[in-house]
């Protein structure tokens, strides 16, 4: 069965540090990936994705995502975070060659210090 | 409607009573799904409904739990005699059903609480 693994469950950086959340998956064949995010009393929104084609892809605010196929792994990156990327990021798997299940990681709180 | 829509937001129970969670998807969604989040658990997945296809209910924790969909529309998730574990915040989420997935868009969720 699919996993997603997040090492890192609670995060505390200062502003303007550099931010890089791990994410390993355990499936083998074609996947889809995606990086949630999840602000303060808010809904879970898509934040990147990737599908095919440059495994470096790049979301909104300023957040980007490798895609490293020989790792099982889409690591999730910012240079600069700021006090409002306070939040809960969830990395999530889809099979392609299955359903659309979406299996999701337990998260990283991430905490920014002003 | 505008985005996917769960209620109640919030439900207190007592342990041993059921409980319904409603979800009303985005119009032409044809994928639905419910997730259990937990503090240190992430999103648990539970129940997968794709158009008239059978649901995939791999996630559902016990028999305790059951899921419907209505017409390919509104989807109610049911647990039965609530335990104190079974608190937790329940999500609802929708995609458009095509292949592969594109994105999944969440309602705000349903904070169940069993005293």
């Amino acid at each position: 069965a699919q996993s997603v693994s997040q090492h890192n469950h609670h995060v505390i950086l200062s502003e303007a540090a550099s931010l890089e959340l791990g994410c390993n998956y355990s499936y083998g064949g074609t996947v889809n990936l995606f990086w949630y995010v999840q602000y303060p009393g808010q809904h879970l929104q898509l934040l990147l994705k990737y599908f095919s084609g440059d495994p470096l892809v790049k979301g909104i605010k300023g957040f980007e995502a490798e895609f490293i196929k020989s790792k099982f792994s889409f690591n999730l990156r910012k240079p600069s975070v700021q006090w409002s990327d306070t939040a809960e990021y969830f990395c999530a798997v889809n099979d392609r060659g299955a359903t659309n299940k979406l299996i999701f990681g337990t998260g990283t709180l991430l905490a920014v210090q002003p | 409607g505008a985005g996917v829509s769960q209620s109640p937001s919030n439900k207190v129970t007592e342990k041993g009573k059921d409980v319904e969670l409603r979800c009303d998807p985005i119009s032409g969604h044809t994928a639905l799904y419910w997730y259990r989040q937990s503090l240190g658990q992430g999103l648990e997945f539970l129940i997968y409904f794709q158009g008239n296809s059978a649901p995939d209910k791999s996630g559902l924790p016990s028999d305790r739990f059951s899921a419907e969909r209505t017409g390919g529309s509104v989807s109610t998730l049911t647990i039965q005699r609530t335990q104190q574990e079974d608190s937790a915040v329940y999500l609802c989420a929708n995609s458009l059903g095509g292949r592969p997935l594109t994105e999944a868009f969440f309602g705000q969720g349903t904070r169940l609480t069993v005293v």
